[in-house]
């Protein structure tokens, strides 16, 4: 499975856009990127998936580059209830079950 | 729909007891995942499942951790003796084969051992 980086940590005020990027070098062809949000005392909730270009849903956007060496998850004007931590990981939809594996994850705290 | 059950949602236990965790996949799903969770080591996996095969338990800890899944519909990971270092949050998650990484966490059970 390819490698994911991502900052440990992240401070915004309300309202901002906010943008976690994540590094993997070593993405494979069939790869596809998702991301993945856990609020304390939660267990992680999936929130979005790409593999290029461009998706949005009502939650955030994600933003892939032609060479998919990385990825950048935007959440618009987040509020408090945004404080999380943010997983990003990578890995085939297809082709049978995997090993689905989650790195340190980015902790984004919202500042009122 | 309900999501993944996990029970118990909190336990406290004294060193040495036998703990069990349970877990109630999503319906229809026909993978299951046990991770823990804690500050040090993060989010790992224990082990996954695959139509009630194990299929990976390379991060099961030691031979006191044992997970089963004897149906579909429920998965049990036990840890017998346990220690404090044991101390975790424990969560199941469930996918269907083919979504990748699109998997569906439970609330985790929290699991303090005295």
């Amino acid at each position: 499975l390819a490698k994911t980086t991502q900052p440990i940590s992240m401070d915004s005020y309300e309202g901002q856009e906010v943008n976690i990027t994540c590094s993997h070098n070593n993405i494979a062809t069939n790869d596809y990127i998702t991301w993945y949000q856990q609020f304390p005392s939660q267990g992680p909730r999936f929130i979005i998936q790409g593999y290029k270009t461009k998706v949005t849903n009502e939650v955030a956007s994600l933003f892939i580059p032609a060479d998919r060496k990385s990825s950048t998850l935007s959440l618009p004007r987040v509020s408090l209830s945004d404080t999380a931590v943010y997983y990003c990981l990578v890995g085939s939809p297809s082709g049978g079950y995997q090993k689905v594996t989650f790195g340190t994850g980015t902790k984004l705290q919202v500042i009122p | 729909d309900a999501g993944v059950i996990q029970s118990p949602r909190h336990e406290v236990t004294e060193m040495g007891q036998e703990v069990t965790l349970r877990c109630k996949p999503i319906s229809g799903h026909n993978s299951l995942f046990w991770y823990r969770q804690t500050m040090m080591r993060g989010l790992e996996l224990l082990i996954y499942f695959n139509n009630n095969v194990p299929i990976d338990d390379s991060g099961m800890p030691e031979d006191r951790f044992s997970a089963k899944m004897p149906n579909a519909s429920f998965s049990t990971l036990k840890i017998q003796p346990s220690e404090p270092r044991d101390s975790a949050v424990y969560f199941c998650a469930s996918s269907l084969t083919g979504a990748g990484n699109t998997i569906y966490f439970g609330e985790g059970s929290w699991l303090t051992v005295v």
